[in-house]
């Protein structure tokens, strides 16, 4: 059973940073086209990115909010992915999921999110 | 990229059927069968419940099915029943090779 547990989150000043986590179980993170997708309280969902698998490059692609700001990456030796986020700003604050990519273009499995709050 | 648009609320009573649909343009719902449908209960992570517009995730129930025309999607949830009340949202593959997903549409069950 693929199972997803995010980690990280929490209170950060406008202009910090912050690494989320992503650990997986029940599949190879190097074997996996992963997302990040946030929900700001009260909204709805919002693609931040995703890293694919790496027989098909590795690469990541961002939405445009994320672009030059957030970085995805993974350490197969733990299993697990990351959210490098900088430069954040109020209006990054929600709850971050990673999610699996396993099906044509949707996300199968999600995490049970993380919370990230930027305030000053 | 906008997202695409919902309707903010759909209400049925138990056993009536319901459609959401979900409006974007010939750069992502009409340009590719690639929209799936996320349904999400309360403080709970969203949940896949049709992926390439129609094809349906093993556990799902067939009373939900989805359909496409042009540049708008859409869910219909038959039989509703009480534990059918949640949030749902689309999503769809973008000719940026990027994902935007729906508004998002709140169903009460009456």
């Amino acid at each position: 059973e693929v199972q997803l547990v995010e980690s990280g989150g929490g209170l950060v000043k406008p202009g910090g940073s912050l690494r989320l986590s992503c650990a997986a179980s029940g599949i190879t993170v190097s074997q996996a086209w992963v997302s990040w997708v946030r929900q700001a309280p009260g909204k709805g969902l919002e693609w931040v990115g995703r890293i694919k698998r790496k027989e098909d490059g590795g690469t990541t692609d961002y939405a445009a909010p994320a672009k030059g700001r957030f970085t995805i990456s993974r350490d197969v030796s733990k299993n697990t992915l990351y959210l490098q986020m900088n430069s954040l700003n109020t209006e990054d604050t929600a709850v971050y999921y990673c999610a699996t990519e396993g099906v044509s273009w949707a996300f199968d499995y999600w995490g049970q999110g993380t919370l990230v709050t930027v305030s000053s | 990229q906008s997202a695409l648009t919902q309707p903010a609320s759909v209400s049925g009573s138990p056993g009536q059927s319901i459609t959401i649909s979900c409006t974007g343009s010939s750069s992502d719902v009409g340009a590719y069968n690639y929209v799936s449908w996320y349904q999400q209960h309360p403080d709970k992570a969203p949940k896949l419940m049709f992926y390439d517009v129609t094809k349906r995730p093993s556990g799902v129930s067939n009373r939900f099915s989805g359909s496409k025309s042009g540049n708008t999607a859409s869910l219909t949830i038959s039989g509703l029943q009480a534990e059918d009340e949640a949030d749902y949202y689309c999503s769809s593959y973008t000719s940026n090779n990027a994902y935007v997903f729906g508004t998002g549409t709140k169903v009460t069950v009456l």
